[in-house]
């Protein structure tokens, strides 16, 4: 059964800081690896897709790689902004054997940019 | 094109009522997921449908949860004589088709509140 876990839980940051939020799986055998951000009372916002086959991508500040022998995947976020205040959650789909690919979450890294 | 929608977004109930939840996916998506966020948890799977049909159910709670996507209208996540565990929030994702490429579209939620 995959797992995912994210750490740390939480992350306080003063802005314009570089950071990077770590996510990592047990079943190296992924088709590709998603981050997203969800803002309090808020639904979810998919940042990157990263394909199996893929290494990397990157769109604006943000550049998520990916390590599949590892298990782990990182979200890097430059000169972080106020605006970048949020919860950052990582998930892979995974075939359920019963027809669907459901999405694994990680529990998420609460990010706090400071001003 | 607008995106996946939910409603309502934020959903009051007493403990033994009936919570009926809605999702319209994206246009010209006609597969479904139901997800669920407990407070402090991540979010998990609770089941997938194509129109008129359950594929998998394997994330569903085996009493008192019922899932349906007609052929005509949204799809509907129906939580049967509430309690107080079922306060969460519960987002639908859709996509265009069901392999492990294709991204999920996220609704904002329904934030559910049994009293």
């Amino acid at each position: 059964k995959q797992e995912v876990t994210q750490i740390p839980a939480a992350l306080s940051v003063p802005e314009g800081e570089n950071l990077v939020l770590n996510c990592s799986f047990t079943d190296s055998a992924i088709y590709n690896l998603q981050w997203f951000r969800q803002d309090p009372g808020k639904g979810l916002t998919s940042l990157l897709l990263i394909q199996s086959s893929q290494r990397e991508q990157t769109s604006g500040r943000l550049n998520a790689s990916l390590d599949k022998s590892s298990g782990r995947s990182t979200l890097y976020i430059a000169a972080s902004q106020p605006g970048d205040s949020a919860t950052y959650l990582c998930a892979v789909p995974a075939y359920s054997g019963a027809g669907s690919y459901q999405l694994t979450f990680g529990k998420g890294t609460k990010l706090s940019v400071i001003p | 094109n607008a995106g996946v929608m939910q409603n309502p977004r934020h959903l009051v109930r007493r403990r033994g009522q009936e919570a009926r939840l809605r999702c319209s996916p994206m246009k010209g998506h006609s597969h479904v997921y139901w997800y669920r966020q407990l407070p402090e948890e991540g979010l998990k799977f609770m089941v997938y449908l194509q129109k008129e049909n359950i594929i998998d159910e394997s994330g569903m709670p085996k009493e008192r949860f019922s899932a349906e996507f007609p052929k005509e209208g949204p799809s509907i996540l129906r939580i049967q004589q509430v309690v107080r565990g079922d306060s969460a929030a519960y987002f639908c994702a859709s996509s265009l088709e069901p392999e492990s490429k294709n991204i999920q579209y996220f609704g904002a939620g329904t934030r559910l509140s049994v009293l």
